[in-house]
């Protein structure tokens, strides 16, 4: 089944301690992308990549990093969180190197402490 | 700077009555422009994209450039059609995309 795939989909952890949140696509799309969801602000994106090795800041890059050795996985890296990180995060994936159409994660609820 | 604008969270109507989500945007330069659909306990998904202007599940929006707006209509509401609804922006070449906060659609039996 095509789909995007995120882990874990829940995660509670303290200040600080460094996490990664995994974002695979079995479609072969070039462009993937992270996004937090916070009430009454909708989706922001965090960062997207174009294509393996391309990455660029989305509009909040604050406090994540982001790799793409492959072309199928996009993780979510947060080196050191803290609590304005609590938020809901969607990984999302389109064919094209533009937004297209975007296929989305079931997302992961992250709370820090 | 890009903004996406949906003035109302909440919009409830009754089955078989019109339906319009508002969406205002902001953006010098040609804007690509997007519904995205959230169904309880589904993931997010396209509704309907401006560029391929086709009518999605009966929905239509149409881009009026002067208004800098993309509202959603449907003529004739029905139960299935209860979500939430976000507007999206695409730009910088559409590598970029702005989401608004969105509106959630009730419609009453």
């Amino acid at each position: 089944e095509a789909q995007v795939t995120q882990n874990p989909r829940y995660l509670i952890t303290v200040t600080g301690k460094k996490l990664t949140v995994t974002c695979s696509q079995n479609m072969n799309h070039e462009y993937m992308s992270w996004y937090r969801q916070d009430p009454g602000l909708g989706l922001r994106q965090i960062y997207y990549s174009m294509n393996v090795e391309v990455t660029d800041k989305g509009d909040v890059p604050e406090g994540y990093k982001v790799s793409r050795k492959e072309k199928r996985n996009f993780p979510l890296i947060l080196e050191s969180p803290s609590p304005n990180q609590t938020s809901l995060y969607f990984c999302a994936s389109s064919l094209s190197e533009r937004t297209d159409t975007q296929y989305f994660g079931p997302g992961t609820r992250l709370t820090v402490l | 700077a890009q903004r996406v604008t949906q003035p109302e969270k909440l919009l409830s109507v009754f089955k078989g009555a019109p339906v319009e989500l508002k969406c205002n945007y902001s953006y010098s330069g040609s804007p690509e422009l997007f519904w995205y659909v959230q169904y309880s306990r589904q993931r997010l998904q396209l509704l309907l994209r401006h560029i391929s202007r086709e009518s999605i599940k009966g929905f239509t929006a149409d881009l009026n450039k002067g208004e800098t707006s993309f509202h959603l209509k449907k003529p004739f509401a029905q139960e299935e059609d209860s979500a939430m609804y976000y507007c999206a922006l695409g730009y910088s070449s559409a590598s970029k995309i702005i989401f608004g906060s969105g509106t959630r659609l009730s419609i009453r039996p």
